[in-house]
């Protein structure tokens, strides 16, 4: 069963750099496509951006100067980096797999704060 | 981007009533759209794919469905275990947007 789980601090300062973990067991990152979706307090959620099975990347177009998605194929696991938080930033972050475009297996999410 | 305009934010029903959540979408997005269902404490869960495709497992008292630019997700007769948030997600142009959910509350 594919299984995702994501990782990283719960509390970030203003201005420094969010770094999450994605760890996924039962299915290889080297297939498919896989994201990270974020759901802020009050319920909105956001599609953030997503890393191919060859390791190209897709951001959005808000995010796209302060987003990095990458990888590691040893350890089947991708990351998330968005730098310059704000208090705007927090929210509960998941990350997901991609089916025919479409997230069908999500992770549990994790809660990050922005404060100082 | 494309804005999905989800209605109602917040609704309470009763045990066994019919409900209907509803996204329009901005522009065409074909059957580009998928229902997530979410639980506290849970990740989301797809339970409509394409517009109107039950997910596996889904109970068949949920429906989707398509007038034009109106997507709705349909519950027949409403039990306990519906209570929930609910979003739609539009996936046929980048970025992919959500509708604002949609709080299920009991009555």
């Amino acid at each position: 069963e594919v299984q995702l789980q994501e990782s990283g601090p719960g509390l970030v300062k203003p201005s420094q750099s969010l770094s999450l973990t994605c760890s996924v067991t039962g299915y290889s990152i080297t297939s498919n496509y896989w994201g990270w979706i974020r759901k802020f307090p009050g319920n909105k959620m956001e599609w953030m951006g997503y890393i191919s099975y060859s390791g190209s990347t897709s951001y959005n177009p808000s995010l796209k100067s302060r987003i990095s998605i990458t990888r590691d194929t040893s350890k089947n696991q991708f990351f998330l980096q968005l730098n310059s938080v704000t208090t705007e930033d927090t929210a509960t972050y998941y990350c997901a797999r991609y089916l025919r475009r479409v997230p069908d297996y999500w992770g549990q999410g994790v809660m990050v704060t922005v404060s100082s | 981007d494309i804005q999905m305009t989800q209605s109602p934010s917040s609704m309470s029903a009763s045990l066994g009533d019919r409900v209907t959540i509803t996204c329009q979408a901005s522009q065409d997005i074909g059957n580009n759209l998928i229902w997530f269902q979410q639980k506290p404490g849970k990740s989301p869960r797809p339970m409509i794919y394409y517009a109107t495709n039950l997910a596996n497992g889904v109970p068949s008292r949920f429906s989707g469905s398509r007038s034009g630019s109106d997507y709705s997700l349909t519950i027949s007769s409403l039990e306990s275990e519906d209570m929930a948030d609910y979003h739609c997600l539009q996936y046929k142009q980048y970025p992919d947007t959500f509708g604002a959910g949609t709080k299920l509350e009991l009555k």
